[in-house]
């Protein structure tokens, strides 16, 4: 089983600061894609990484994926409460598997 | 985009009696639908995995006769929690990728229902 191990878990910070969530696992990963997820409702893609090393900006979010594709980043700029959620990375071929999760409160 | 329906949204049964969720694909033929099931502030768990027009692959310590999946189209998935109890409570995500296998990549991504929300009282 491949895990995927997230950073911190839990995240309360002020709106306007900065933030970086971390994805790590001892497997290597074909891809990883990063959601999130909104109480009650799905999650939702953000992004999806595939060539190591590679980075992806979404607006204030950026995603890096590491040189040997066994980690990933997301880096949030100057974060806004419509941020807040929980940011679940996820990795896997043929049958995808979730990281613990990031819970993100960004605080007005 | 691609749309994946999930009913219903939330539930409320009585302690032994079955329950079905239905996950459907609106606009796209899904060969592949996954079972997954989320409690509190956790991450998502997989359940299952099923493969339109045969048997449903379950993950270790999921009980395939409580958790009963069919896949009989190309657009629709369905768990029914059989004899449900208390401790099923949860919330339960389908998604559906119209990949072969379920094999996830940029042309394939998988696509998410909203979720249902299980209280067994």
């Amino acid at each position: 089983t491949q895990l995927l191990e997230q950073s911190p878990q839990f995240l309360s910070i002020q709106e306007g600061e900065n933030l970086t969530v971390y994805c790590n696992s001892s497997s290597v990963f074909s891809s990883l894609q990063w959601y999130r997820q909104e109480p009650g409702e799905g999650p939702v893609l953000l992004v999806t990484v595939v060539t190591g090393g590679e980075v992806k900006k979404l607006k204030r979010l950026t995603f890096q994926f590491g040189d040997a594709r066994k980690d990933s980043s997301l880096h949030i700029t100057a974060a806004q409460p419509g941020d807040t959620g929980l940011y679940l990375c996820a990795g896997g071929y043929q049958k995808v598997t979730f990281g613990t999760g990031t819970k993100l409160q960004v605080i007005p | 985009g691609a749309v994946v329906s999930q009913h219903p949204s939330r539930v409320i049964c009585k302690s032994g009696t079955s329950v079905k969720i239905e996950c459907r694909s609106l606009d796209f033929q899904a060969t592949t639908m996954f079972w997954y099931r989320q409690f509190p502030k956790q991450s998502l768990m997989l359940m299952a995995t099923s493969n339109e027009g045969s048997k449903a692959t379950y993950e270790q310590g999921v009980e395939k006769d409580k958790f009963l999946i069919n896949h009989a189209s190309l657009t629709l998935s369905t768990l029914t929690v059989t004899s449900a109890h208390p401790e099923d409570s949860s919330f339960y995500i389908c998604s559906a990728s119209s990949s072969l296998a379920g094999r996830v990549s940029y042309n394939s991504p998988l696509h998410f229902g909203n979720g249902t929300r299980l209280t067994v009282t």
